[in-house]
């Protein structure tokens, strides 16, 4: 498709339970973002990759989570022993580079730890 | 850190109304964005400003950059239904980094 692709749309885990959370960025886009959204609030960032790297992680809020982009397209946002207070709509986006460029988000997963 | 604070909170309005919101921050910054975010979808950009002063229209939503580059407004006019949703402002450190989300503003249209 032509948007940002995040799967799943859905995911439910139990706690301590390790989840994967995957998103295919527009073709072509360098830049990428992970952001987290709590029901009621903004968006809040993560991270962020140029390429390959990530150029900016001082949004994860702990080492439990972890992100990468190996190939410079898809990312996958990761998180170890899952807390309750984890549950939110994990949103990425993607812009042809950085700077002032529109920055496109996907539908986001909700992941719900039980 | 750098925050956006944004007002109202939340509006309900009459279908054919006007409505106005702002977003004001301590920092100053040199991107406004306003996005819209349904329900169960991602935010959308809807107008992207770019330098102090600016004023910009898409269609019937009118936004502004503040000339102290500390704030920024959106003004719908003759709101439809389907204008219902939820407003953010956003900005952005310099030309590059992350994008910074304001709480939003919870738009409702009665017809």
């Amino acid at each position: 498709g032509a948007g940002v692709s995040q799967t799943p749309s859905n995911k439910v885990t139990e706690k301590g339970k390790y989840v994967e959370l995957r998103c295919d960025p527009i073709s072509g886009h360098t830049a990428l973002y992970w952001y987290r959204q709590s029901l009621g609030q903004g968006p809040e960032f993560l991270i962020y990759f140029q390429g390959t790297g990530a150029a900016d992680d001082s949004g994860l809020p702990n080492d439990r989570f972890f992100a990468v982009r190996p190939e410079g397209s898809v990312s996958t946002l990761k998180i170890q022993r899952t807390e309750r207070g984890d549950s939110a709509v994990y949103l990425c986006a993607s812009s042809p580079q950085e700077g002032n460029t529109e920055a496109f988000f996907g539908q986001g997963t909700r992941l719900t730890v039980v | 850190g750098q925050q956006l604070n944004q007002s109202p909170q939340s509006m309900f309005i009459q279908e054919g109304e006007d409505v106005s919101m702002n977003c004001t921050s301590s920092s100053i910054f040199n991107t406004w964005l306003w996005y819209k975010q349904d329900p169960g979808e991602g935010p959308v950009l809807l107008i992207a400003l770019y330098k102090a002063g600016e004023l910009t229209s898409n269609g019937r939503l009118t936004a502004q950059f503040g000339i102290t580059r500390k704030d920024s407004f959106l003004n719908i006019s003759a709101s439809i239904p389907s204008d219902v949703g939820i407003y953010f402002c956003v900005s952005r450190r310099g030309s590059q980094g992350n994008l910074i989300f304001g709480k939003g503003t919870k738009l409702s249209v009665k017809p």
